[in-house]
C-alpha cells in the first residue's frame, strides 16, 4: 500500500495514560501533517514536520501535546495524560514538498477514545 | 481572519437531481483551493485543486470551478455512491497550513 498508513485505527484509553499515534508517510514524501477532527467540527492543523524538525507547531495545545519525525521510522503524535475532550479522529497527511501549491495526501485516521 | 464557509451543510438529493456545493473563502493571496472527499470512517481523499479565478477541473460527475471569492463543486446527475461529506481547503498564506472548512455533508437518495 503506498498511501500514508496510521496506526491504530482505534485506540482506547483512560484518563491519565499516553497515547501515541503513528503515522507513515507516503513513499517519496517527506512532509508530514497532523489534523484532528472532533465530532461535528472540521478538521484543525494541529502541527506540520519534516524529518528531524518541526516546522510549524502553532495549532498544538501548549501542555500534553508533542510531535516528532525522526530520521528514521514513522512520525509519531503523543499525547499524555489524556482526557475525555481528547476523544477524536487523528489525521496524518503527507506531501513530497512544502504545502503551499501541492496537495497533501490523508491516511485513513486514527479514532482515539477516552474513557 | 482567514475563513472557509461551506455551504449548505447538509444537502439531499434525489438520484439524478444536479447541484452544486459553495465554498466561499476570505484568505488573502490565495496560493490554492482543495476540494476533498470523506466517506464515514475514513480519511479525506482528494479530488481537486485549484489555483487561479476562472479555472476549472472536473472528474466524472463532478466539476470544480474558482471565483476570486468561492468555489463550487458541481454534481451533475449524482448517484448514490456519490454520498459523502465534501470539505474545501485553502491553503494559507505562510504555505504550511490547510485551513479546513467544515464541510457540506451530502446524500443521494435512489
Amino acid at each position: 500500500n503506498a498511501g500514508v498508513m496510521q496506526n491504530p485505527r482505534h485506540l482506547v484509553r483512560r484518563r491519565g495514560q499516553e497515547a501515541r499515534l503513528r503515522c507513515s508517510p507516503m513513499k517519496g514524501h517527506s512532509h508530514v501533517y497532523w489534523y484532528r477532527q472532533l465530532p461535528e467540527e472540521g478538521l484543525k492543523f494541529m502541527v506540520y514536520l519534516q524529518k528531524e524538525n518541526i516546522i510549524d507547531e502553532s495549532g498544538m495545545p501548549k501542555e500534553r501535546f508533542s510531535a516528532e519525525f525522526p530520521k528514521e521510522g514513522p512520525s509519531i503524535l503523543r499525547i499524555q495524560q489524556v482526557v475525555r475532550g481528547d476523544s477524536a479522529a487523528y489525521f496524518c497527511a503527507s506531501s513530497p514538498v512544502l504545502a503551499a501549491g501541492n496537495t497533501i495526501y490523508f491516511g485513513e485516521g486514527s479514532w482515539l477514545t477516552v474513557v | 481572519e482567514d475563513q472557509v464557509t461551506q455551504s449548505p451543510e447538509a444537502l439531499r438529493l434525489q438520484e439524478g437531481e444536479s447541484s452544486s456545493l459553495n465554498c466561499s473563502y476570505t484568505v488573502s493571496g490565495l496560493r490554492g483551493l482543495f476540494w476533498y472527499r470523506q466517506d464515514p470512517g475514513k480519511g479525506p481523499e482528494f479530488l481537486f485543486t485549484l489555483y487561479s479565478a476562472g479555472e476549472e477541473k472536473e472528474k466524472e460527475r463532478l466539476k470544480a470551478t474558482l471565483t476570486k471569492k468561492e468555489s463550487f463543486l458541481h454534481i451533475t446527475a449524482p448517484k448514490p455512491e456519490d454520498s459523502a461529506t465534501y470539505l474545501c481547503a485553502v491553503i494559507l498564506p505562510t504555505g504550511n497550513q490547510f485551513y479546513f472548512g467544515t464541510g457540506t455533508s451530502l446524500t443521494v437518495i435512489p
